[in-house]
């Protein structure tokens, strides 16, 4: 069974850059796998904030950027806020109809 | 604006069927543009998918809940369904209809681009 891996928790400094990851536990990410991004606070749904690897939903503030890093999928917020505490997902598509979702990285912004 | 409204028991005893359905409106569930998904997610944890449907009625699920889940839609009625069957309390979670889309300005996309608010499904005798 593919298994997509996100660092369970990152913290980041008020106006700090953090990088979030997305890889797999065999193989690459590459733009194939349509990496999309998801933001999500306490008791609500998931906010869509990346598809296709780099373009930003409807919406987004541009500080949020999605990229292809080595191996993996990225997800950067630059000039972080307090708003930006949040779980962020992200999903990689497999192709024939089949989505993977990684585990989640939880954010502190303090 | 589409907006997903998931609908269902609440509560379902161990060895049963979970029974759910999303409702769309502010669009067509025909449109050929997009798949139509369920996601559940357990208390304290990450986001599982269960499983697409197109309006064909084409389905794939995830490996790992196949053998249990079914997906269904009701164009008549704008609607699409998820029964889970022979459920545990490992089961118990909210449960989310999402929208897939396929392509934006005739690139592949295959993104969940707009989520119902969810809907929490206990397990429990």
């Amino acid at each position: 069974q593919t298994v997509v891996t996100q660092e369970p928790s990152f913290s980041v400094s008020p106006g700090g850059t953090v990088t979030l990851t997305c890889g797999l536990s065999s193989g690459s990410v590459s733009t194939s796998y349509y990496p999309s991004w998801y933001q999500q606070t306490p008791g609500q749904a998931p906010r869509t904030l990346i598809y296709s690897t780099n373009t930003r939903s409807s919406g987004v503030p541009d500080r949020f950027s999605g990229s292809i890093l080595g191996n993996k999928a990225a997800l950067t917020i630059t000039g972080a806020q307090a708003d930006d505490e949040s779980d962020y997902y992200c999903v990689l598509y497999m192709g024939s109809g089949v989505w993977v979702f990684g585990g989640g990285t939880k954010l502190t912004v303090l | 604006q589409v907006q997903l409204q998931e609908s269902g028991p609440g509560l379902v005893k161990p060895s049963q069927t979970l029974s759910l359905t999303c409702t769309v409106s502010g669009g067509s569930i025909s449109s050929g543009s997009y798949y139509w998904s369920w996601i559940r997610q357990p208390a304290g944890k990450g986001l599982e998918w269960i499983g697409r449907i197109y309006t064909s009625g084409s389905t794939n699920y995830n490996p790992s809940l196949k053998s249990r889940v079914t997906i269904s839609v009701d164009t008549s009625k704008n609607q699409f369904s998820l029964k889970l069957s022979s459920v545990t309390a490992a089961d118990t979670a909210v449960y989310y209809c999402a929208r897939v889309r396929i392509a934006v300005a005739g690139m592949r996309v295959y993104y969940f681009d707009y989520w119902g608010q969810g809907t929490l499904v206990t397990v429990s005798s």
